[in-house]
């Protein structure tokens, strides 16, 4: 069975940091782009950072850059997202993802067709 | 950044209706677009990927359609796990930006 399981939110004040975990299996890990979205209260998805098949790249929102760091390992099949300097607006249910990535007519395509339950974070004082 | 803008914001209607919901890109984005149901309290489900196509074990009734900058996702015969939020997505160029969302309400 495919599953996704993330750990790690909490409360934390601001400038306070936190470590995410997204624990997988039930498929090839190393084989997948992994993605970190999130959702805050009553508001749209907003996504956060993407980390290649063997975290050669990785790309993050601007309004994260510098503060959150992308890592995944593939010897445990985990993703990670490391959230530093944290801000009231960071304030969201966030939610790991597969990128299940498909090749149409020699062009890659991304997707998200796992999800994890999701972690909660507030940043409050 | 591209921007995705879907329309309408909400929409209501009863089930067995056939819905459209509209998504646009700020710029060309090809076929790279992802389309999304999601629940109260639960997790997005993929519906729709390369603007079209249908992943294995997506729910039926849903298809897509459109590039460049222009997509639809049409729901023939609303169900009632149907009425959620929707979202698009493009996966043309980081950040994969989503679109604002569209409620779908019992009528």
């Amino acid at each position: 069975e495919l599953q996704l399981v993330e750990s790690g939110g909490g409360l934390v004040q601001p400038g306070g940091s936190l470590r995410l975990s997204c624990a997988t299996s039930g498929f090839t890990f190393s084989s997948f782009w992994m993605t970190w979205v999130r959702q805050a209260p009553g508001k749209g998805l907003e996504w956060v950072a993407s980390i290649k098949r063997d975290g050669s790249e990785k790309h993050y929102l601007d309004s994260v850059k510098g503060r959150f760091t992308i890592s995944r390992d593939n010897a445990q099949n985990s993703v990670f997202l490391q959230l530093n300097s944290l801000r009231v607006e960071d304030t969201a249910v966030y939610y790991c993802a597969r990128e299940g990535g498909w090749y149409l007519g020699g062009d890659f395509y991304f997707g998200m067709d796992v999800w994890g339950q999701g972690t909660t974070v507030t940043v409050s004082s | 950044d591209i921007q995705m803008t879907q329309s309408p914001s909400s929409l209501s209607a009863s089930v067995g209706d056939r819905v459209t919901i509209s998504c646009r890109a700020s710029q060309s984005i090809g076929t790279s677009l992802s389309w999304y149901r999601q629940k109260p309290g639960k997790a997005p489900n993929l519906l729709i990927y390369a603007a079209s196509t249908l992943p294995i074990g997506a729910p039926s009734g849903f298809s897509g359609s459109g590039s460049g900058t222009n997509f639809t996702l049409t729901i023939r015969g609303l169900q009632p796990e149907d009425f959620a939020v929707y979202f698009c997505q493009q996966s043309h160029t980081f950040p994969h930006t989503f679109g604002g969302g569209t409620k779908v309400e019992i009528k």
